[in-house]
């Protein structure tokens, strides 16, 4: 079965920076758009960043672009969300998903926190 | 961006009900409109997409209609599992958005 296996999300200060991993399995990762989307506590879904099977291309909100830098590993079965100069609005729930259009499949997310 | 709007933010309902939630996106999308069923500290699980289209092993109480701005999820019967947040999202141009969510519980 599908399973995707967030990791990484912390607790940082203000401009620090954190790296979120999402283990994929259960079907062929390479073959699939992967997004991130992002969930405050409490709030509704903003969907981050997308990337294609080979890398190229890549989306980002423009609430993250020029901070956040998605990247896949085929090899792995791996997708990473690099996030730089970190701000309090960006703190929430992240999670993995599978398509970059519509989410066929989500993990159970990772919590990042941004607080001094 | 294309905003979504959804309706009503919240209702409660008997069990065996017919329920429906309505999205209304700002402009024009097509059929290109997809609903999300959110459990209380889970990740969002795909009930509908291409605005009409069950997704395999979704219950078929749920389907979905609409096209172009006007977009209905209904729940034939509701059954107690079905207490969630319910979002639509627009998958017509980026950014991708979400509507802000109905939460459905049962009366």
């Amino acid at each position: 079965q599908v399973q995707l296996v967030e990791s990484g999300g912390d607790l940082v200060k203000p401009g620090g920076s954190l790296r979120l991993s999402c283990a994929a399995s259960g079907f062929s990762f390479s073959d699939y758009y992967m997004s991130w989307v992002r969930q405050a506590p409490g709030k509704g879904l903003e969907w981050v960043s997308y990337i294609s099977e080979s890398g190229r291309p890549i989306y980002y909100a423009d609430s993250v672009k020029g901070r956040f830098t998605i990247s896949r590993d085929n090899a792995k079965d791996s997708l990473y969300l690099e996030m730089n100069n970190l701000r309090a609005e960006d703190s929430a729930i992240y999670y993995c998903a599978r398509g970059g259009s519509w989410v066929d499949y989500w993990g159970q997310g990772t919590l990042v926190t941004v607080s001094s | 961006a294309i905003q979504l709007t959804q309706s009503p933010s919240s209702l409660s309902a008997s069990v065996g009900d017919r329920v429906t939630i309505t999205c209304r996106a700002s402009q024009g999308i097509g059929s290109n409109l997809a609903w999300y069923q959110q459990k209380p500290g889970k990740g969002p699980n795909l009930l509908i997409y291409d605005a009409s289209s069950l997704k395999s092993g979704v219950p078929s109480r749920f389907s979905g209609s609409g096209s172009g701005t006007d977009f209905t999820l209904t729940i034939s019967s509701l059954q107690p599992e079905d207490v969630a947040t319910y979002f639509c999202q627009q998958f017509n141009s980026y950014p991708l958005t979400f509507g802000p969510g109905t939460k459905v519980d049962i009366k």
